[in-house]
């Protein structure tokens, strides 16, 4: 299975500061057809994951363009360029390249 | 709007079975394959299993197999999990989740596992 590490467990921010959260996977994401199959996730208290970034970079329908995805490879980030209260929640990256789908632990984004 | 809507959850004992339901709606739910996600009290996010979109094709996580079965209904656009000799880790919110590369979640339905 491919074990994916988040860092950090978690980001104290101060509102309209950026926060960076990376995203480790044991092996490539590269899909055979070329494709990085890698997601980022956010799950506000009490709902259900939401989707934000999928294939590394693509920011998905009604997302905030302060949410940002990069990487390659084995190595991704997620950057949130000015965090507001609303940003507040656990975010998980998410790998879809090969079953079993794997997640990474989780990274806590609250409010200094 | 896509809304998934997950049902049958509830407290059942060690070895008991219970099966869920995820109701579909705002979207050709014969053209997604499907996931259930299962996230225990305070953790992160275990993906369970899939299913293709015309029900051909299935994976399980080890954690499940043998024991869980993912099924659809595309003319009522439902997703199943049947869950048979259910264990105390099994306790946990279960989400259905769309598409191959899941893009939208429901609600969850919170399974309780315990004597």
């Amino acid at each position: 299975d491919i074990v994916m590490t988040q860092t950090p467990l978690s980001s104290p921010v101060t509102l309209g500061q950026p926060a960076s959260i990376s995203c480790r996977s044991s092996q490539s994401l590269v899909h055979t057809d070329g494709n990085t199959y890698l997601s980022w996730l956010q799950q506000r208290p009490g709902q259900p994951p939401r989707l934000l970034i999928y294939k590394i970079s693509y920011r998905f329908s009604g997302v905030p363009d302060r949410f940002s995805g990069s990487g390659a490879g084995t190595d991704f980030t997620l950057k949130i360029s000015r965090v507001e209260a609303e940003d507040v929640g656990v975010y998980y990256c998410m790998q879809t390249t090969r079953f079993p789908l794997t997640f990474g632990g989780g990274t806590k984004v609250e409010i200094k | 709007q896509v809304q998934l809507v997950a049902s049958g959850g509830g407290v059942v004992q060690p070895g008991g079975s219970l099966r869920l339901s995820c109701a579909a709606s705002g979207f050709t739910f014969n053209s997604y394959a499907m996931h259930w996600v299962r996230q225990a009290p305070g953790k992160g996010l275990e993906w369970v299993t899939f299913i293709q979109y015309d029900g051909s094709t299935d994976f399980y996580a080890d954690s499940v197999k043998g024991r869980f079965t993912i099924s659809r209904d595309n003319s009522k656009n439902t997703l199943f999990l049947q869950m048979n000799s259910l264990r105390p880790d099994d306790t946990a919110v279960y989400y259905c989740a769309r598409n191959r590369n899941p893009d939208f979640w429901g609600q969850g339905t919170l399974v309780t596992v315990s004597s």
